[in-house]
């Protein structure tokens, strides 16, 4: 079982800071894709990335896949108390039908 | 544009009882799935669907059963409720069969299932 790991688990930061997420793996995965839940809803797809140091902006946030396409991470600019909520990394590899996810990071602004 | 329809939002079994979460799309896709929700362990993949008549296991599938007799219909049941099983439950959909490449997962709003 490929394994994916997040840290931190917890983020508390004051609105307008920036904040930088990590999804770690010893795997190789083919793509991973960010989600984002808030409490009492599914997760919902923030990017999917499929290309070895490939980066993706979504106005604020920035994501990376590393090199090795074992890692990536998720940048957040002047964090606004919107982007509250469970950030969850999902990867999987072609070929195979399941998406593997990580623990997640739970993110609070504080306003 | 409904999307995923979970049901029940919450529901509280004793331990043994037996029960089925209902989970239903309207966007025709293909791919379906159960996920399981802990602290601290992101979510777990319990069975998961290709299409219609064709399931198979996750990560976590013992004391689960599903069904996909139709593309819009992925019911999932567990058979002897146990305490182990309290979480959240939430099924997801893809337009294929390799929902990272292709298309995103579309999850419910999840069941909230606690076991006494």
């Amino acid at each position: 079982t490929q394994l994916l790991e997040q840290s931190p688990q917890f983020l508390s930061i004051q609105e307008g800071e920036n904040l930088t997420v990590y999804c770690n793996s010893s795997s190789v995965f083919s793509s991973l894709q960010w989600y984002r839940q808030e409490p009492g809803e599914g997760p919902v797809l923030l990017v999917t990335v499929v290309t070895g140091g490939e980066v993706k902006k979504l106005k604020r946030l920035t994501f990376q896949f590393g090199d090795a396409r074992k890692d990536s991470s998720l940048h957040i600019t002047a964090a606004q108390p919107g982007d509250t909520g469970l950030y969850l990394c999902g990867g999987a590899n072609f070929g195979n039908e399941k998406l593997t996810f990580g623990t997640g990071t739970r993110l609070t602004i504080i306003p | 544009n409904a999307g995923v329809t979970q049901t029940p939002k919450f529901q509280v079994l004793k331990t043994g009882q037996s029960m089925t979460l209902q989970c239903a799309q309207d966007m025709n896709h293909e791919y379906m799935s159960w996920y399981r929700q802990d602290p601290g362990m992101g979510l777990r993949l319990i069975h998961y669907s290709v299409g219609a008549g064709i399931t198979d296991q996750g990560e976590v599938p013992n004391g689960y059963n599903v069904s996909r007799s139709t593309t819009e219909d992925f019911p999932l049941r567990l058979l002897s409720a146990a305490p182990s099983q309290t979480s959240v439950y939430f099924c997801a959909s893809s337009q294929t069969h390799y929902p990272p490449y292709n298309s995103p997962l579309h999850f419910g709003n999840g069941t909230r299932l606690t076991v006494t």
